[in-house]
Formats: C-alpha cells, structure tokens, sequence
C-alpha cells in the first residue's frame, strides 16, 4: 500500500532534549516535505527536499533540521525544542515539487513541557 | 511568499443542502490549485485539484472552480452528508512550485 508513514504518533518531551520525528514513504516520490499544523494557522511549511542530498528551508525553519540521505527518508530533527514547538507535524512526499498532489502521513503531536 | 486567504472558517449545514468554500491567492504564476480534506487524527487527503488550463473540475459531489483574473478558487460540495464532516484545507504553490501555501481551514459539520 503506497503511504507515508511518521513516527512516533504522539511524543512528550521537555525543552532542551533533542528528538528526531522520522518519516518514510515508499512510493519513489522525490519531493518531500515538513509542515506543522497550529489552530487558526493551517499548515506551514518547515522543510522541503526535492531529491537526495537537497534540502531547503519553508516558512518556519526556525529550530528544525533536517536531512535527505536516502530518496525514502525525510527526519526532522529538533536539536533543542521549546515549548513554542508544541504542535502536530506532518510530513508529505509528492511525484515532483508543488505541481502534484501532496500525499500526508497520519501527523506526529508532539508536546514540549 | 504567497498568501492564500480561505473563507469561512466554519461552516455548518444540513444533510443535503450544498456547501461552499472559497479561496484566494496571490502569486498570479499559480497554476496548480488543490483542496484537501483532513478527518479527525489523520493526515489531509487530496480530494480534487484543478490546473490553470481549466475553469471547472467534477467529480462526482464535488466540484472546484478556478477564476485566474480575480485569483480565487472554490470548493463545492453538494448534496452533502454527514461522512463530509471535516476540515478542508485549499493550497497553492509558489511559482517555482518548491513551496506550498496553505489556506487556514474551514471546518465543515454536516448536520444530520
């Protein structure tokens, strides 16, 4: 079945402590993507990588990183995360850039206390 | 960047009436315009998208509209039921197509 799939579902952490939210998609699609989800905000995006080794920054790179080694792979890295990143994240993978549709894992909420 | 503003951001009918939801845009290079439809505890799922070539797009109870000149398009949904119960988010691309901008949502509750 053609996915994405994220990991974990839920996390917990506190600030400070780094954390990687891994995402994988096995449809060979060579865009990628990271968005958070806020109330009121809709999506924003953080990341996006068009191919291996390719990686730039969205609207709200702020305090993420991320890393594009295999064309499947895309983790988002939280090196030091602050309460203002608590939200629900998303990642997304599509054919080829903006011009084809975006297909989404299940999100990752993550909370920092 | 672009700024895709959506409108409303709840709505709220009976089973059966027709919904209808509006986005505009900015960057008049747009040309690739999708709505998705996100359910409690998942991730948004395409629902139907429209190319600039094009004005309408049909599929089955729904329908999208594109007007390039005054750079809005809009989702319609008829003869809805309650499974239309969701948010539904538009989106457009930056003109170098490496970006996506998405609308606010609009939170839709389909009465019964």
């Amino acid at each position: 079945e053609a996915q994405v799939t994220q990991n974990p579902r839920y996390l917990i952490t506190v600030t400070g402590k780094k954390l990687t939210v891994t995402c994988s998609q096995n449809m060979n699609h060579e865009y990628m993507s990271w968005y958070r989800q806020d109330p009121g905000l809709g999506l924003r995006q953080i990341y996006y990588s068009m191919n291996v080794e390719v990686t730039d920054k969205g609207d709200v790179p702020e305090g993420y990183k991320v890393s594009r080694k295999e064309k499947r792979n895309f983790p988002l890295i939280l090196e030091s995360p602050s309460p203002n990143q608590t939200s629900l994240y998303f990642c997304a993978s599509s054919l080829s850039s903006g011009n084809s549709p975006l297909h989404f894992g299940n999100g990752t909420r993550l909370t920092v206390t | 960047g672009e700024n895709v503003e959506q409108h409303p951001s709840t709505l709220s009918v009976q089973e059966g009436d027709s919904a209808v939801i509006k986005c505009t845009y900015s960057d008049s290079a747009s040309n690739y315009f999708p709505w998705y439809k996100q359910e409690l505890g998942k991730g948004p799922q395409l629902i139907i998208d429209i190319r600039s070539n094009v004005g309408e797009k049909k599929d089955q109870r729904i329908a999208v509209t594109l007007n390039k000149t005054a750079k809005h398009f809009s989702l319609h949904i008829t003869e809805t039921q309650p499974e239309d119960s969701a948010v539904y988010f538009c989106a457009a691309p930056l003109y170098n197509f490496n970006k996506f901008y998405f609308g606010s949502g609009t939170k839709l509750n389909v009465k019964p």
